[in-house]
């Protein structure tokens, strides 16, 4: 079946812009996640969402990174006013919970590319 | 989020070796995951574990959940060019929320 889709796979802004990233998570999938991942670097977690709860905010780096998902779809994040240290690659994750286990493995997108100049 | 020590940073060796790198953390975990990443893509789970002391295989892949729940390894027998990739270890304490190492790049020569 289609895996997690993101858009754009690359984005190039010029500092001070806003920018708006989409994810399309695996269809049936509850939890989606975003995580930012610098040049050489792990992943770092940024946002939560499960369902209809309060998404889980905790990893944002700061005021100018927000992101909304509708439902159990689409999510987009958004970083205002760019600066060259948001440059990084943004990958978006889905999962559901297994009924037996109830362990929840995380899929990943491609990522989008995003260089701020 | 923890830290999460992983080496080697990377590796550089020939086809038909065979490969160990291992992850280690001051904090315990529930869960140790191994991810394989390509140039231009996201990461791929390869492994997941959920026992102190499990040991389980894919295929060539081997990973295993250390005793003290504080470690893990990853092996890789009789490597092919298509290992190539950046690995990643991640460890979970319970929900949701992932640690990640900094992975290990490992380069094949044919």
């Amino acid at each position: 079946g289609a895996g997690v889709s993101q858009s754009p796979s690359n984005k190039v802004t010029e500092k001070g812009k806003d920018v708006e990233l989409r994810c399309d998570p695996i269809s049936g999938h509850t939890a989606l996640y975003w995580y930012r991942q610098r040049l050489g670097q792990g992943l770092e977690f940024l946002i939560y969402f499960q369902g209809n709860s309060a998404p889980d905010k905790s990893g944002l780096p700061s005021d100018r990174f927000s992101a909304e998902r509708t439902g159990e779809s689409v999510s987009t994040l958004t970083i205002q006013r760019t600066q060259q240290e948001d440059s990084a690659v943004y990958l978006c994750a889905s999962s559901h919970r297994t009924p037996n286990s109830g362990f929840y493995e995380q899929y990943f997108g491609p990522g989008t590319r995003l260089t701020v100049t | 989020g923890q830290q999460l020590n992983q080496s080697p940073q990377s590796m550089f060796i020939q086809e038909g070796e065979d490969v160990s790198m291992n992850c280690t953390s001051s904090s315990i975990f529930n869960t140790w995951l191994w991810y394989k990443q390509d140039p231009g893509e996201g990461p791929v789970l390869l492994i997941a574990l959920y026992k102190a002391g499990e040991l389980t295989s894919n295929g060539r892949l081997t990973a295993q959940f250390g005793i003290t729940r504080k470690d893990s390894f990853l092996n890789i027998s009789a490597s092919i060019p298509s290992d190539v990739g950046i690995y990643f270890c991640a460890g979970r304490n319970s929900g949701y929320a992932l640690n990640f190492g900094k992975g290990t790049s490992l380069l094949v020569t044919p």
